[in-house]
């Protein structure tokens, strides 16, 4: 089983442009959800994707946007690059987004870097 | 809101000895889990050990465990015969039951094992 894989590894931007990050869930499971790590924090979560639709948005602008295929997978897109999007940017997948008893999985996340 | 708040930037232990790392959060809800997650070089987010907001036992997990204060809302993770592997960030994270496999995390500790 080759768990959570995000691609790619690490990213530079310029600002204004477009970003577009990758993630394949664990094997099994149908939720997706993405967070931002900024340098020296924790994550912040963005939102999370189940059956295609996103089920809960954090404290995060329109630029960022997402995606689930029919295979789970997802993406992640942010528009209009700021320096202050530069972070870590991790996915999670999970089984049944409101089945608490069931244990999330991490990517080693997308280094995106905005110059 | 919910706040996660991690007030030990970083720690450090020598091998084989034991260390607690600290926590506290906020919250109105009552039916929440918590838990501890390491974060070592590789970037990716391990689960390192849960608990489950109505179980008074306290959690343990092999070497590591938690003192689960609900009324003081406190969740410390006590590190038993550390070894130099235990090296890594570590984040206290919370998640409602409401909302489902979304977490709020804390700004993370880190940990140095040293030999």
């Amino acid at each position: 089983d080759a768990g959570v894989t995000q691609s790619p590894t690490h990213l530079i931007k310029t600002r204004g442009q477009q970003v577009t990050l990758r993630c394949s869930p664990k094997s099994g499971h149908d939720t997706v959800s993405w967070y931002q790590q900024a340098l020296g924090q924790g994550p912040q979560f963005i939102f999370q994707y189940y059956e295609e639709e996103e089920r809960q948005r954090g404290n995060f602008p329109d630029r960022f946007s997402g995606h689930q295929f029919p295979n789970y997978s997802s993406e992640l897109n942010v528009n209009a690059l700021l320096l202050g999007d530069s972070a870590l940017y991790l996915c999670a997948s999970s089984l049944v987004f409101w089945q608490t008893n069931t244990e999330a999985f991490f990517g080693q996340g997308t280094r995106l870097t905005v110059v | 809101a919910q706040t996660v708040t991690q007030s030990q930037p970083e720690m450090s232990v020598q091998e084989a000895e034991t260390v607690t790392l600290s926590c506290t959060y906020d919250t109105s809800e009552n039916n929440y889990y918590l838990f501890w997650y390491k974060q070592p070089p590789s970037r990716q987010m391990i689960l390192v050990i849960r608990q489950e907001a109505y179980k008074q036992q306290n959690a343990t997990e092999n070497r590591f465990s938690v003192n689960f204060q609900k009324a003081a809302k406190s969740f410390s993770l006590k590190i038993s015969d550390s070894q130099l592997g235990d090296t890594a960030m570590y984040f206290c994270a919370f998640m409602k039951q409401s909302t489902g496999n979304q977490f709020y995390f804390g700004t993370g500790t880190s940990l140095t094992v040293i030999p």
